[in-house]
């Protein structure tokens, strides 16, 4: 299986403060039709999953222009560029590229 | 408004069965391959199984080949997971959630099982 490893773990930040977390893939994500199905997820407590980015770097409807997303084959980022208090939540990268679909530990972001 | 709503979780003995499942609305059912994610309590998130729109394909991890069954009805709306031959280490929240594995792109609240004697 594919091992996403995201670093840091844990993120302290405070508010109005960027934020960046990264994650690599054992493998290259870019599958045979060219795309790169690289998605990311927040979870905030209680909560479940929430879509935020899909194929590395394609915001979804409704998320604040503060996260983006980049990367490319094995390395892949996702920032914040002014962290708010509702960013609080554990964060997930994953791969939908090789069988099964794999995820990251997940980053717990904080504030400071 | 897309809604994902799972019932079906509960405390079973560890060899016991369960039969999750999965309420869609808010779109077209039928269009969509669909999936079971699960999360042990306080860890990371597990893919479990999907399956395309007719229920001619269908995946599961290794973990659960064998003991997990993925259904449909599409004239109902309704997703299911069959889990038998539950061990303590299936103990999670079962989510649903729309669309292949590089999508899913909405997710119910979870359905939580616990495996325990």
């Amino acid at each position: 299986d594919v091992v996403m490893t995201q670093s840091p773990l844990s993120l302290p930040v405070t508010l109005g403060q960027p934020a960046s977390i990264s994650c690599r893939s054992s493998q290259s994500l870019v599958y045979s039709d060219g795309n790169t199905y690289l998605i990311w997820f927040q979870q905030r407590p209680g909560q479940s999953p929430r879509r935020l980015i899909y194929k590395v770097s394609n915001r979804d409807s409704g998320v604040p222009d503060r996260f983006s997303g980049s990367g490319s084959g094995t390395d892949f980022t996702l920032k914040i560029s002014r962290v708010e208090a509702e960013d609080v939540g554990v964060y997930y990268c994953m791969q939908g590229t090789h069988w099964p679909p794999t995820f990251g530990q997940g980053t717990k972001v904080e504030i400071k | 408004e897309v809604q994902l709503v799972e019932s079906g979780g509960g405390l079973v003995q560890p060899g016991g069965s369960l039969r999750l499942s999965c309420a869609a609305s808010g779109f077209t059912f039928s269009d969509y391959w669909m999936n079971w994610v699960r999360q042990a309590p306080g860890k990371g998130l597990e893919w479990v199984a999907n399956m395309n729109q007719d229920g001619s394909k269908k995946f599961y991890v290794d973990s659960v080949k064998g003991r997990f069954t993925m259904s449909r009805d599409n004239a109902k709306s309704s997703l299911y997971l069959q889990v038998n031959s539950l061990r303590v280490e299936d103990t999670a929240l079962y989510y649903c959630t729309r669309g292949s594995i590089w999508s899913s792109d909405y997710w119910g609240q979870g359905t939580l099982v616990t495996v325990s004697s």
